[in-house]
């Protein structure tokens, strides 16, 4: 069993709407990343928190925010999301948090995205 | 950036017959490679890695091969079970990042 949580397993919501994914780890490791995948297609990278702090933004439109409220949770809120937006979103920890040498990542289950 | 691919997008293999999957990288920086395994509905579940000082490594059942020389990747499977259906992923770790290559989906006949 994977040990990186990811709720919810699967969110559907309206163009309009606010909603919230949520991702906790108790491996103690110092990084967290946020993944977006389509089907058929590898991982997105989208953002890497290393030691609470963004380390890394792949240039993902606004209406994704995420948050790192502590070393174990990591959470990305979303707000007037399109339809293209639909995806797999993954979340990731690695034990290192320096750059440039990640180490293993490690999955969870991913939180299926459905956009109205 | 880095662009990582697979030469091969579907596999399909006999089972108790070896598998292998190719994988081609971009950066000659890159240091770290992983192998990552995903089953329908799941996430990304770690194989094997191997670091660019090493040439080859083994694990249970699978062995990853490394040449830096033209960039390319490996991942050997032997004696191929029905558990091992899936997408399988090679990433490279470069400019302080993990990317992922496109996928290579392994279908085992029973």
């Amino acid at each position: 069993d994977t040990e990186v949580t990811q709720t919810p397993k699967h969110l559907v919501m309206g163009m309009t709407n606010k909603k919230s994914l949520k991702c906790e780890q108790h491996m103690g490791h110092r990084a967290m990343y946020w993944y977006k995948q389509k089907a058929k297609k590898p991982p997105e990278l989208m953002f890497v928190y290393s030691y609470e702090k963004l380390s890394i933004n792949e240039s993902v439109p606004s209406r994704f925010s995420p948050e790192c409220p502590n070393s174990s949770l990591l959470n990305l809120h979303l707000h007037a999301l399109q339809p293209e937006d639909s995806a797999l979103y993954l979340c990731a920890s690695s034990q290192s948090g320096l750059a440039g040498d990640t180490g293993e990542l490690f999955f969870g289950e991913g939180s299926r995205l459905t956009v109205l | 950036g880095e662009s990582v691919g697979l030469h091969l997008p579907t596999l399909s293999v006999q089972e108790g017959d070896n598998s292998i999957i190719n994988c081609a990288y971009s950066n000659s920086a890159s240091d770290y490679f992983i192998w990552y395994k995903q089953e329908s509905g799941k996430g990304p579940q770690f194989i094997i890695d191997i670091r660019s000082n090493m040439d080859k490594r083994q694990g249970q059942r699978v062995t990853v091969l490394l040449n830096k020389t033209v960039k390319h990747l490996s991942l050997q499977i032997a004696a191929t079970q029905p558990g091992d259906s899936a997408v399988y992923f090679c990433a490279a770790q470069g400019n302080n990042r993990l990317a992922f290559g496109k996928g290579n989906q392994v279908v085992v006949i029973p």
